[in-house]
Parts: C-alpha cells; sequence; structure tokens
C-alpha cells in the first residue's frame, strides 16, 4: 500500500515569497490534516479535511495560509506571503476514520513532510 | 503551562540499556494516548496506541499511563541504535477530537 506522498521535499524562499505544498494522502482515506513542525517541537495541527470539507481550521493563520481538497483527495496548502516564522516542516497525514469515527484509534499516517527554509 | 510536556533530551544510552521516556499532560479529559517514533527527516510513525488507563506491551516495547498523575511512559527494552529517534507523545480527549503532540524527545542509542 503506498503511503501518503508530499512534495516538494524542500524548499527555500525569501520573505514575503509564496510557496505551496501538495500532498496525496492514502488511497480510501476520507481524513486529511496538515501539520506544522517546527525545529525542535510536536506536529501543530493547521487544517483538517473531511473528504472535500474542512473540519477545523482553528489555528490556521487565514491571513496568509489557504488550502484546498477539492474533489476529496489529494491537497495543496499555500503560503502567502512567507514570513521568517513559517520556517518549519508542513506534515501531511491522512486517516481512515469517516465522519461517524470510523478507525478506533484514529491513527494519523504521515508523509515524509515538506521542509520550508524562509530567508 | 503548556498542555503536553516532555522532556527533550537528548537522551544517550548504551545499546541493551532500558531506556524511559515520559510525558506529563495537563488535561485530565485526555483519554487516548499515542506514542509515535520519528526519525530524522522522516514523518511520525505510531508505534503504541492505549486508551484509558494501564499497561500495553509490544514487543521490545511497553507503554504505561497513569490517568490519575496525568502521565505516561514508553518503555523500550534492549534498546538498539535503530531506536535512536525522535518520540512524541500524543494524547486526545475523544473519539472524534484531534491528538495534542508533545515536543518530542530525542534519543541515541549508541553502539
Amino acid at each position: 500500500e503506498a503511503g501518503v506522498a508530499q512534495s516538494p521535499r524542500y524548499k527555500i524562499i525569501e520573505k514575503r515569497q509564496s510557496v505551496a505544498f501538495w500532498c496525496n494522502p492514502i488511497s480510501g482515506h476520507a481524513t486529511l490534516y496538515w501539520y506544522q513542525q517546527i525545529l525542535g517541537q510536536g506536529p501543530k495541527l493547521l487544517i483538517q479535511f473531511q473528504n472535500n470539507g474542512v473540519v477545523d481550521d482553528s489555528q490556521l493563520p487565514k491571513d496568509r495560509f489557504s488550502a484546498e481538497r477539492l474533489k476529496g483527495v489529494d491537497s495543496t496548502l499555500k503560503i502567502q506571503p512567507a514570513k521568517l516564522e513559517d520556517s518549519a516542516v508542513y506534515l501531511c497525514a491522512s486517516s481512515a476514520r469517516g465522519a461517524s469515527g470510523g478507525s478506533n484509534t484514529g491513527e494519523l499516517f504521515f508523509g515524509e513532510g515538506s521542509r520550508l527554509t524562509v530567508l | 503551562q503548556k498542555e503536553v510536556e516532555q522532556d527533550p533530551g537528548p537522551l544517550s544510552v548504551p545499546e541493551g540499556a532500558i531506556v524511559s521516556l515520559n510525558c506529563t499532560y495537563s488535561n485530565s479529559a485526555f483519554q487516548y494516548f499515542m506514542w509515535y517514533r520519528q526519525y530524522s527527516r522522516k514523518g511520525p510513525e505510531l508505534l503504541m496506541y492505549t486508551y484509558s488507563s494501564g499497561n500495553k506491551e509490544d514487543g521490545r516495547f511497553t507503554a504505561q499511563v497513569d490517568k490519575s498523575s496525568k502521565y505516561i511512559s514508553l518503555f523500550i527494552r534492549d534498546s538498539q541504535p535503530s531506536d535512536s529517534a525522535t518520540y512524541l507523545c500524543a494524547m486526545k480527549k475523544g473519539y472524534g477530537q484531534n491528538f495534542v503532540f508533545g515536543p518530542g524527545t530525542r534519543l541515541s542509542v549508541l553502539p
């Protein structure tokens, strides 16, 4: 079974530029998450999708971050304009948990992440 | 006070040692507890999952939850260099809730 795919793996940009990250979840997984992991910290949830609808985006800085999952499969996370403090690894994860609960554990399957450096 | 805390390490142990990794938390509503392992430049992968209090064993790994003390532990027996990674605890309140992650403890097992 193919895992969660993310691209690009690495990106270096200057502040005020824009960047986009792409994620393709495990086939059949209804729930998709974007996490931000700053060096030395645990992952912080940015946004959660259930199919193509947003379930939780309470921690997404909406003035500069946006995300979409148009067909309920792959997803794009965009940052515009980027700030120095956005330097982090952006992790995409998917879960088989459906709207009614699904998996008892809600186990998250993570991609390898996209490492962003803002200069 | 952060919701979930871990000693960041790094923790260095010799091969074959027993390793104890711990998390404390402040919210007594947490009921589901997980341990993830994250190798350098990789995404986290699930190691252990426990619900409520008690112990769970899987091979060389044992997870313990003490809800009365708001304290969870992961023990690794006969540690191997391949166990060198960052260990993240994660917990959530309920079935449909999202996980809150600790900052992780970096472990190095020296051959």
